[in-house]
């Protein structure tokens, strides 16, 4: 059965500083995406990552993804109150893209 | 368009009501989800169809009982609920394919006393 471990699962960060989110999953995939969820509102897509090696960025996040490693980070760069949310990956199993998610990541952006 | 609507927004039933949670996309997708998320938890998969049939269903209790019409419906009917349903509700659709992108929608916020 796949599990996917994220950590830390809490982050106060400060304004300005750099941090790194992990996403760890127990099985071969090779399909990882990264998700934001604002309090009491939906998830919005941020990464979708199909491939060993593959690295995409969007303002001040980059996800990447080692597939041989079966990790996944989320590297945040000069962190800005706006990023404050909840940073979850999910990892495909099985078919149907079945989507299997982390615990999520409470990202709080202070100044 | 990459939009889901979900209706109602919130709902509040009782245990012995019958109610039903709808999700509509225009996207084309041909698979649609039913998620269900706790506070300050991760959404769990409910439910998928893919070319409007059920597919997976995750060991939900009868009480849940989906609704594929046509591909660009999806409803979820509620009978006899218990206060341990009560969460937030999530559909998501995306089209089978290389990319299997999840669109999510606003969520439905049930509540049952």
């Amino acid at each position: 059965e796949l599990k996917v471990e994220q950590n830390p699962l809490f982050l106060s960060m400060q304004e300005g500083k750099n941090y790194t989110i992990y996403c760890n999953y127990s099985t071969t995939s090779d399909r990882l995406y990264w998700y934001r969820q604002d309090p009491g509102k939906s998830l919005e897509s941020l990464f979708v990552l199909l491939s060993n090696g593959a690295v995409k960025q969007e303002g001040r996040l980059m996800a990447s993804l080692d597939t041989k490693a079966r990790l996944s980070t989320l590297h945040i760069t000069a962190a800005v109150h706006d990023l404050s949310a909840t940073y979850f990956c999910a990892v495909e199993s099985g078919g149907y893209n079945k989507l299997i998610f982390g615990a999520g990541t409470r990202l709080a952006v202070h100044p | 368009d990459t939009e889901v609507t979900q209706t109602p927004k919130h709902l509040v039933m009782g245990m012995t009501n019958k109610k039903s949670l709808k999700c509509e996309q225009h996207m084309g997708h041909r698979a649609m989800y039913w998620y269900k998320q706790k506070a300050k938890k991760p959404p769990e998969l409910m439910f998928v169809y893919s070319y409007e049939k059920l597919s997976i269903n995750e060991s939900v209790p009868s009480r849940f009982s989906p609704e594929c019409p046509n591909s660009s419906l999806l409803n979820l009917h509620l009978h006899a609920l218990q206060p341990e349903d009560s969460a937030l509700y999530l559909c998501a659709s995306s089209q089978p394919g290389t990319v299997y992108e999840q669109y999510f929608g606003p969520g439905t916020r049930l509540t049952v006393t």
